[in-house]
C-alpha cells in the first residue's frame, strides 16, 4: 500500500513565521501535490511538482512556496503565515504509468491542521 | 476550464436505506472520474475510479458509481448504508491523458447516518 505520511497532524504557529510542511511518500511516485481544504470550498490545488525540483503553481500558490530535493519529499513552506492560510493541508501523491502519458489516483496523506495565531 | 459540481452539501440517511450522491462535471476531453471518502481527522481515500469500458464501476466498501456521459454525471450509489459510511465524500475530475495528473475536486458532500 502506498504511504504517504504527513510530520504534523497539528500545528500552531504565529502570524509572521515562517512555517515548513513535510511530506514524504514511500512508493517512489514522481508526482506530488499539495492541497488545502476549507469548509464549503472542497480541496485547492496550492502546488504541485512532476519531478525533483520541478514545481508548477496551482490555484491558490499566493502566499506559498514548495520544495522537492529528493523525489520522496514535498515540502510546503509558507513565507511568512497569516491568519488566512489557518486551514487543513493535504499532501498527495501519484505515479506516472507505463509510456509516461496518462494519469493515476492520487494518495493522500491524513493531512496537517495548520492554525496561525 | 474542468469543473465539478456536487449539489447536495449535506445528505442524511437512515442505517440500512440506500444512498446516492449526485456529482456533475464539466470537461472538455475525455475525463477520468473519481470518487473519494474523507472519515473524520483523516485524509482522502479512493473508493473507485472510470476512465472506460463498463460504466458501472465497483468501488470498496459496496459503493459503486454509474457514469452517463449524456448527462455529464458520475453518482455514487451504495444498496444500504451502515453507520460507518458516515463521511465526507469527494467527487474530482482530471485528463484523461497529459495534464499532468491535476484533478479537479467538487466541494464535497456530508453524509449523516441515523442508527
Amino acid at each position: 500500500d502506498v504511504k504517504v505520511t504527513q510530520s504534523s497532524r497539528y500545528l500552531v504557529k504565529r502570524t509572521g513565521e515562517k512555517v515548513f510542511l513535510e511530506c514524504v511518500q514511500d512508493m517512489d511516485h514522481e508526482n506530488m501535490f499539495w492541497y488545502r481544504q476549507d469548509p464549503g470550498l472542497g480541496l485547492r490545488l496550492i502546488y504541485f511538482s512532476y519531478d525533483v525540483k520541478m514545481k508548477e503553481k496551482g490555484d491558490i500558490p499566493e502566499g506559498y512556496s514548495v520544495s522537492r530535493e529528493k523525489k520522496e519529499r514535498f515540502s510546503l513552506i509558507l513565507e511568512s503565515a497569516s491568519t488566512n492560510q489557518t486551514s487543513m493541508y493535504l499532501c498527495a501523491s501519484s505515479s506516472v504509468p507505463p509510456g509516461g502519458n496518462g494519469n493515476q489516483p492520487q494518495h493522500f496523506g491524513d493531512g496537517t491542521r495548520l492554525s496561525i495565531l | 476550464a474542468q469543473s465539478v459540481t456536487q449539489p447536495d452539501i449535506h445528505i442524511t440517511v437512515s442505517e440500512g436505506a440506500s444512498l446516492e450522491l449526485r456529482c456533475n462535471y464539466s470537461y472538455g476531453a475525455t475525463p477520468y472520474l473519481f470518487w473519494y471518502v474523507q472519515s473524520p481527522g483523516q485524509g482522502l481515500q479512493l473508493l473507485l475510479k472510470y476512465f472506460s469500458g463498463d460504466t458501472l464501476v465497483q468501488g470498496i466498501k459496496g459503493f459503486e458509481a454509474e457514469f452517463k456521459r449524456s448527462q455529464s454525471s458520475f453518482n455514487l450509489r451504495k444498496p444500504s448504508v451502515h453507520w460507518s459510511d458516515a463521511a465526507e465524500y469527494f467527487c474530482a475530475v482530471g485528463p484523461l491523458m497529459g495534464g499532468g495528473n491535476k484533478l479537479t475536486f467538487g466541494t464535497g458532500t456530508q453524509l449523516k447516518v441515523e442508527l
